[in-house]
């Protein structure tokens, strides 16, 4: 079975600019959830989207946004860069619907660099 | 609110050596627990998970954990180190809201294997 696939996996941005990732899932995965990576923040969840809806918010400003389609494939976009937003952008899928036990898999990750 | 603590930000151990990655966890509530691994430039490999059933966890690669609910930990284990073992791991609690669900991450801990 294919494993979750993101892409692109390396972009550069100017500030003020905006960007979208894309975030395909495992086969028959249904949730799709979202993190950033930096070194001083490290791993912060950013959203949670399952069949369509989304179901769980993190703690970042508006600029961030996301939205998952039938195919449950899931895109994010930042609007307004800022130096700040540079870093890796973690996709990951789960079934979703597993209760307390379901397992998040991981992407290869987007690397935005933001100058 | 659900947070883990992991102790040591880099553990360096010579091949062949014990390894030995500390992890505990806060929790109102049973907590479900993970550890992730992460080469570099890759997104986070699932080793291992905690969901209950039993309290000593057998993952991939040798890694094994156990859950302590006395010590509120779940610290990651391998016999013998490998150089393949050099990453950064992380632990992560799984937590709710309602339906909705988010991993938590530790800050991570960079494993560096000697010759």
């Amino acid at each position: 079975k294919a494993g979750v696939t993101q892409t692109p996996r390396y972009l550069i941005k100017t500030r003020g600019q905006q960007v979208t990732l894309s975030c395909s899932p495992i086969s028959g995965h249904r949730s799709v959830s979202w993190y950033q990576q930096t070194p001083g923040q490290g791993l912060q969840f950013l959203f949670e989207y399952f069949s369509e809806t989304q179901r769980n918010k993190g703690n970042f400003p508006g600029r961030f946004s996301g939205r998952q389609f039938s195919n449950s494939r899931s895109e994010m976009n930042v609007s307004t860069l800022e130096l700040g937003d540079s870093a890796l952008y973690l996709c990951a899928s789960s079934i979703g619907t597993s209760g307390s036990t379901d397992t998040q898999y991981f992407g290869p990750g987007t690397r935005l660099t933001v100058l | 609110a659900q947070s883990v603590t992991q102790l040591g930000s880099h553990v360096s151990v010579s091949e062949g050596a014990l390894v030995l990655l500390r992890c505990n966890y806060s929790s109102s509530v049973p907590p479900y627990l993970f550890w992730y691994v992460q080469y570099p430039n890759q997104g986070l490999q699932l080793l291992l998970k905690y969901t209950s059933a039993a309290t000593l966890v057998k993952g991939i690669n040798g890694f094994e954990a156990e859950f302590k609910k006395s010590e509120t930990s779940f610290h990651l284990t391998k016999p013998s180190a490998h150089m393949s073992d050099a990453a950064e791991y992380f632990c992560a609690v799984s937590s709710f809201s309602g339906s909705a669900r988010q991993l938590t991450f530790g800050s991570g801990t960079q494993l560096t294997v000697l010759p």
